[in-house]
């Protein structure tokens, strides 16, 4: 069976400090992934997704960036987190052509 | 661009009783999901809803869509405090295509009591 990755559970951080939460993916292969974020209280928004190595697509301008160095692994990183990079940050994997995603338990990110 | 509406955002019920909750979507699609989120954690799948007329039901949760109203509806039978959650719908943005984008709704938070 498949199953999905996420650490840390919890991060509080620095203005300014650089940032990188991993999430690895088992069980599958050639999945799609994808990163979201969930801002207090409020849904979740697409930040980044990837249907292969190296392959990185951004659905909003920001101040991160995602990278997918192995076919089932996928890193989102910031080199100077700002305030409002605070929130909820949910990695999730579907299957190549398929919606539904299965999601990992999520990472709750302070910035401070 | 694809919007997804869930109402109501909130919600509270009293044990017993029976209610639902509408998600309406902007275009056309055949793929839309329910989530359930437990106050602090992360998506758990209810759902997979992938044609018109779709029907699923567990337990006390009954979900259904009508692609033509685009609209999908998760209708509550005799709530208990467990039901107690966020749930989302989403909507698959890129429906054929290689990737499956969730566009979610705000989520409608329901509070069951006694």
């Amino acid at each position: 069976s498949q199953t999905i990755h996420q650490w840390p559970a919890t991060l509080v951080q620095p203005v300014g400090s650089p940032l990188s939460l991993e999430c690895t993916v088992e069980g599958t292969s050639n999945p799609n992934l994808y990163w979201y974020r969930q801002a207090a209280g409020r849904g979740l928004q697409l930040l980044f997704y990837s249907v292969g190595i190296g392959q990185i697509s951004s659905e909003v301008p920001q101040n991160l960036s995602a990278s997918r160095p192995q076919d089932r692994q996928f890193i989102l990183s910031s080199k100077k987190l700002l305030l409002s990079d605070s929130g909820f940050y949910l990695c999730a994997w579907s299957m190549t052509g398929a919606g539904e995603a299965f999601f990992g338990q999520g990472t709750r990110l302070t910035v401070v | 661009e694809l919007k997804v509406e869930q109402n109501p955002l909130f919600l509270s019920m009293q044990e017993g009783k029976n209610y639902t909750i509408y998600c309406n979507y902007s275009t056309t699609s055949d793929r839309l999901y329910w989530y359930r989120q437990d106050p602090g954690k992360s998506l758990e799948s209810l759902f997979v809803l992938l044609s018109n007329g779709a029907v699923k039901q567990e337990g006390r949760l009954m979900a259904s869509l009508d692609t033509k109203a685009r609209l999908s509806t998760l209708h509550i039978t005799a709530a208990v405090h467990d039901l107690s959650a966020t749930y989302f719908c989403a909507v698959d943005m890129n429906y054929g295509g290689s990737q499956g984008n969730l566009i979610f709704g705000k989520g409608t938070k329901l509070s069951v009591k006694p």
